[in-house]
């Protein structure tokens, strides 16, 4: 199995452009997180889905910020406008729904907004 | 949900036993322990998780205290390849979702 796959694996884009990150999870699984990773704020946990379906979205930091699940295999996470804040690494991860599962990371997409 | 605790960093010599501690005084009849650790430019990765009984696997053994108000993930015999950030995560039965917290970042000295 390839693993969690995320792309790009470096973005460097200027602030006010759009931003589209892409995750294919781990097929089989039906669970699925996006997580962002800064030195001051740690990993936090943005959204998630089961089974296509967004469940808790309470850490998507504002509207510009929106994801989408439109299949098993595939999820978006799309930044307009883009701000220099937004510079993080972006994790998605994902599991089988229920229970105690383990969580399986991508390698990241490095975003750097100027 | 319930907190974590852990030391910001710890530091190990090669080849020696890691002890790497977690306090959750506040944790719950159903809530399970998860390890999972980051080294550096990788996502996370599993490393172990536990209910109440001590669990052992190919990478660490996570020793879990009678109370369930602490617990200590224990690398055997570090390598340098085992310098890492480690989380201590609780994980409710509502689901998947897990919260990081600040980790402890260990530091293996040849």
């Amino acid at each position: 199995d390839a693993g969690v796959i995320q792309s790009p694996r470096h973005e460097v884009t200027e602030m006010g452009q759009e931003v589209t990150l892409r995750c294919k999870p781990i097929s089989g699984h039906n669970s699925l997180f996006w997580y962002r990773q800064t030195m001051m704020r740690g990993l936090e946990l943005l959204i998630y889905f089961n089974n296509n379906v967004p469940i808790d979205d309470s850490g998507m930091p504002e509207d510009r910020f929106s994801a989408k699940m439109p299949n098993a295999s595939f999820s978006t996470l799309k930044i307009q406008p883009s701000e220099p804040r937004d510079s993080a690494v972006y994790f998605c991860a994902s599991s089988l729904v229920g229970g105690v599962e383990k969580l399986f990371f991508g390698s990241g997409t490095q975003l750097s907004v100027l | 949900d319930a907190k974590t605790t852990q030391p910001n960093s710890m530091e190990s010599n090669e080849e020696e036993p890691v002890h790497l501690p977690c306090n959750h005084s506040t944790i719950s009849g159903t809530d399970y322990i998860h390890w999972y650790r980051q080294l550096p430019s990788q996502g996370p990765e599993y490393v172990i998780h536990g209910l109440t009984s001590n669990v052992n696997n190919r990478m660490a053994s996570l020793a879990i205290a009678e109370d369930r108000k602490s617990s200590t993930l224990i690398l055997h015999r570090a390598t340098l390849r085992d310098a890492a950030v480690y989380y201590c995560i609780l994980q409710g039965n509502a689901g998947n979702m897990l919260t990081f917290g600040g980790g402890t970042r260990l530091m293996v000295k040849p």
